[in-house]
């Protein structure tokens, strides 16, 4: 079977740095993705990391490290509008299907 | 307009009804997922289909079926809906076989279904 592990709630501060983890168990892995989610809405995709590193797309970074079954998503100079479910997800299988961890609920306080 | 759309967007029911939720894009894509998802826990695959002719049975299929009438309509029916099947319900497509898009989906607005 396949299972994520990912932290259920993180608070920060406004301006701050947070870091979301997920590690997982999968065979047959390709890939983690990261996904938001605000309150009543559609998730909608941050990042996908395929092989082990960063990768940065404007405040968010992904990290990946295969060996380790581990990533991490990091959010920086957070914003109000940050507060939101964080998903993390990993592609797998012939298929390619998506697999979601439970979500983490970030609050961002000012 | 949005890309991928679902409706209806909230539906209450009684036990034992016949209900369907439909999904409609625009993007082209050819691969079509539902999901459902409970309060405080992730998203769960019920099916997906990669083209017309081809669907296939998610985690949790069980008390669902689904019909994909053209590249661009994927529904997902409840044929006797019980109450555990109230959930949040979501349509999403992708592209095909893009190597850096395989990990990205696109979800339509959701379906808020309520079983009593």
């Amino acid at each position: 079977g396949q299972s994520l592990e990912q932290p259920s709630e993180v608070t920060a501060v406004e301006g701050a740095i947070v870091q979301i983890n997920c590690t997982y168990q999968t065979s047959g892995f390709y890939g983690l993705s990261w996904y938001q989610q605000h309150d009543g809405g559609a998730p909608t995709f941050l990042s996908y990391n395929a092989l082990d590193g960063l990768e940065e797309t404007g405040r968010f970074s992904s990290f990946l490290s295969r060996s380790d079954s581990y990533g991490y998503l990091l959010l920086q100079e957070l914003q109000m509008k940050d507060s939101a479910s964080y998903f993390c997800a990993v592609v797998s299988g012939s298929a390619r299907q998506l697999t979601f961890g439970s979500g983490t609920q970030l609050t961002v306080l000012p | 307009d949005a890309d991928v759309t679902q409706t209806p967007r909230n539906r209450i029911t009684k036990t034992g009804k016949r209900i369907m939720l439909e999904c409609s894009q625009t993007k082209g894509h050819d691969r079509m997922y539902w999901y459902r998802q409970d309060p405080g826990l992730g998203l769960r695959l019920i099916y997906y289909s990669f083209d017309v002719k081809d669907i296939n049975k998610g985690e949790i299929s069980d008390g669902y079926s689904v019909s994909r009438q053209a590249q661009a309509k994927f529904s997902l029916s409840l044929e006797s809906a019980i109450p555990n099947q109230t959930a949040l319900y979501f349509c999403a497509t992708s592209e095909k076989t893009s190597w850096s898009g395989i990990g990205e989906q696109f979800f339509g607005p959701g379906t808020r279904l309520t079983v009593l």
